[in-house]
């Protein structure tokens, strides 16, 4: 099964700062790599699809980028409602795989 | 609007059996493959179990295969998850997902259920 590195698994930024986290899968997986937002509580929430794809609806602070084996997430200038925890998952049928998220908090 | 609403959950021994249900709404459910993801408590996501629009082909996890099962009902707008020989380990809120297409191809989730706790505890 293909593993996902996703780094860090915590991280504090303050409003407005450019927040970005990283997803390594351990090979090739072209661009099948979506990434999804989990506040406290709540069901996770589809933000980008096949690496670099926003969903309908998602603020556009929010992107992604990568191919192969090495994505990133960029949140462009965070806001107090990002708190959250950010998730990418891998679709190397059948196999799927999720990274170990990566909990934001403001400092 | 699209929604996914799952039931079925609650308190089980160790070694028992429980059956998880998902009733969609606001779109042609057999038009897509839908998907069991679960997360144990303060942990992260695992895939479960897919079943794809028609029902014919199946996926799952190392960790639950041969003690779950997956199914659906087209006709019901139902969604399905048996699962037997349940272990301590498989404690989790248990979502019901919906693919983008119908193949088990194109696999990324949206919307999800809002989830349902099962708890494997003597």
């Amino acid at each position: 099964d293909i593993q996902m590195t996703q780094s860090p698994s915590s991280l504090s930024a303050s409003v407005g700062d450019r927040v970005i986290i990283t997803c390594q899968a351990s090979q090739d997986i072209t661009n099948y790599l979506n990434w999804y937002q989990q506040k406290p509580g709540k069901a996770p929430k589809l933000l980008i699809y096949d690496a670099s794809n926003l969903e309908t609806g998602v603020p556009s602070r929010f992107s992604g980028s990568g191919s192969g084996t090495d994505f990133t997430f960029t949140i462009s200038s965070l806001q107090p409602e990002d708190i959250a925890t950010y998730y990418c998952q891998q679709y190397d049928n059948p196999s799927i795989t999720f990274g170990q998220g990566t909990r934001l908090e403001i400092k | 609007e699209m929604q996914l609403l799952e039931s079925g959950g609650g308190l089980v021994q160790p070694g028992g059996s429980l059956r998880l249900s998902c009733a969609a709404s606001g779109f042609t459910f057999s038009n897509y493959a839908m998907t069991w993801v679960r997360q144990a408590p303060g942990k992260g996501l695992e895939w479960v179990s897919s079943i794809s629009g028609g029902g014919g082909t199946t996926h799952y996890a190392d960790s639950v295969k041969g003690r779950f099962t997956i199914s659906r009902d087209n006709s019901k707008n139902t969604l399905c998850l048996q699962m037997n020989s349940l272990r301590a380990e498989d404690t989790a809120v248990y979502y019901c997902v919906k693919e983008y297409s119908s193949a088990l191809a194109i696999r990324w989730f949206d919307p999800w259920g809002q989830g349902i706790l099962v708890t494997v505890s003597s």
